[in-house]
């Protein structure tokens, strides 16, 4: 059974990066790409980006200018960084095989001072 | 960057009715459809694939059709466990960008 977990802080401050990790279990990470999404509060789903296990990226046009995903096949993980966050980037944050065949359970991050 | 249009917003749906959504593309996206269903406090579910194939478990209440750029959802006879929000999803080209339409939340007439 395919498994995602996400992990990282639930509160990020403005202008600082939010990074989290996507732990992997039950598949190797080496197939497919792997996706971040994301949900604000009340809101529908935003698609970030994708990384494949070559290193491959691609990124939504909303987000292309602060994010980088990145992966670990090693640890069977890949991480998203978003930088110069603001109030608008609250959120939860999933993780998801390809465009979204398994999800993680998602992780609220809250931007806030 | 390839615009989906879900309608109605919401659609207000008697128990044992049938539910029928609708999913537009701003340009073609053949068959690289996606639909997914979402309850409160959970992760989306996907329900259906290649604009008609249910996905591993997806009983055969859940119907998807189309092609192209217009796209529907029919659920039949609505039980309680129906009554969600329902995204589709377009992920055409290679390699995808993909986009989410707005949703349509299913609610209990």
């Amino acid at each position: 059974q395919v498994q995602l977990q996400e992990s990282g802080p639930g509160l990020v401050k403005p202008s600082e990066t939010l990074s989290l990790t996507c732990t992997v279990s039950g598949d190797s990470i080496s197939t497919y790409y792997w996706s971040w999404i994301r949900q604000p509060p009340g809101k529908g789903l935003e698609w970030i980006g994708y990384i494949f296990d070559t290193g491959s990226t691609n990124y939504s046009p909303s987000f292309k200018s602060r994010v980088t995903i990145s992966v670990d096949t090693s640890k069977n993980q890949f991480s998203l960084n978003l930088t110069s966050v603001t109030a608008a980037d609250t959120a939860v944050y999933y993780c998801a095989r390809r465009a979204g065949d398994y999800w993680g359970q998602g992780t609220l991050v809250i931007v806030s001072s | 960057e390839i615009v989906m249009t879900q309608s109605p917003a919401t659609l207000s749906v008697s128990p044992g009715e049938r539910a029928t959504l609708s999913c537009r593309a701003s340009q073609s996206v053949n068959i690289n459809l996606a639909w997914y269903q979402q309850k409160p406090g959970q992760a989306p579910r996907l329900l259906i694939f290649g604009a008609s194939t249910r996905a591993t478990g997806i009983p055969a209440k859940f119907s998807g059709s189309g092609s192209g750029t217009e796209f529907t959802l029919t659920i039949s006879s609505l039980q309680s466990e129906d009554f969600a929000v329902y995204y589709c999803q377009q992920y055409d080209k290679w390699p995808p960008e993909i986009t989410f339409g707005g949703g349509t939340k299913v609610e209990i007439k």
